[in-house]
């Protein structure tokens, strides 16, 4: 069983639409839970975070998480064509040497006009 | 300063050559890590360093070799690659590598290397 476990679509949906990104994990141990976004041939870029189980909103991006169901997601409103990227779903682990971040294998979103 | 600063962009090496990457910040962030990224693969943890000390090696072979000089400062030597270690290496920082939950890393551009 994969550490992150992420569709890796891709996910169309059409402009002004809802986009609904899903990530599991196994490890019980992750303490918080970061959404990144890559462009194709670009670095990962940080959207958002979640630690506590429910919801939290940030603009039109809301993170929802429930650690007994071992899983984190993220709606993406009002979609736009410029949000076509890959999203990447990254538990944060605190081990002895420090913590690290996991990364799942991502979704690649597509936002059609 | 917000930005981690990776040079070079692009590199070209042959399986004999030695070469370094560099990585530097000045956002006081006191973790740095190496990422490797291939094509359509997430990226993959190579290293950690905090507070300048290596923390985390997920084992990577004795070819690369990570270097921390200073706090803002992150190397990684290159020796004896091999084609598969073609990939995107990504540096990133965080403000503490500790308890706190809240601290994300930021990343680098990037380089692309490409073992010949």
């Amino acid at each position: 069983q994969k550490e992150v476990e992420q569709n890796s679509g891709p996910l169309s949906v059409p402009e002004g639409a809802i986009a609904s990104l899903n990530c599991t994990y196994s490890d019980r141990g992750s303490q918080s839970f970061f959404w990144y976004r890559q462009y194709s041939g670009k670095s990962p870029e940080l959207i958002m975070f979640i630690y506590s189980n429910g919801d939290k909103e940030d603009g039109r991006f809301t993170a929802q998480l429930n650690k007994a169901s071992q899983y984190v997601s993220l709606l993406i409103r009002d979609s736009q064509p410029s949000d076509s990227a890959t999203y990447l779903c990254a538990p944060r682990t605190f081990t002895g040497g420090g913590n690290k971040l996991t990364f799942g294998t991502g979704t690649q979103l597509k936002v059609e006009l | 300063d917000t930005e981690v600063t990776q040079t070079p962009k692009h590199l070209v090496m042959g399986m004999t050559n030695k070469k370094s990457l560099k990585c530097e910040q000045h956002m006081g962030h006191r973790a740095m890590y190496w990422y490797k990224q291939k094509a359509k693969k997430p990226p993959e943890l190579m290293f950690v360093y905090s507070y300048e000390k290596l923390s985390i090696n997920e084992s990577v072979p004795s070819r690369f070799s990570p270097e921390c000089p200073n706090s803002s400062l992150l190397n990684l030597h290159l020796h004896a690659l091999q084609p598969e270690d073609s990939a995107l290496y990504l540096c990133a920082s965080s403000q503490d590598n500790g308890a706190q939950q809240s601290y994300g890393y930021t990343f680098g551009s990037g380089t692309r290397l490409t073992v010949v």
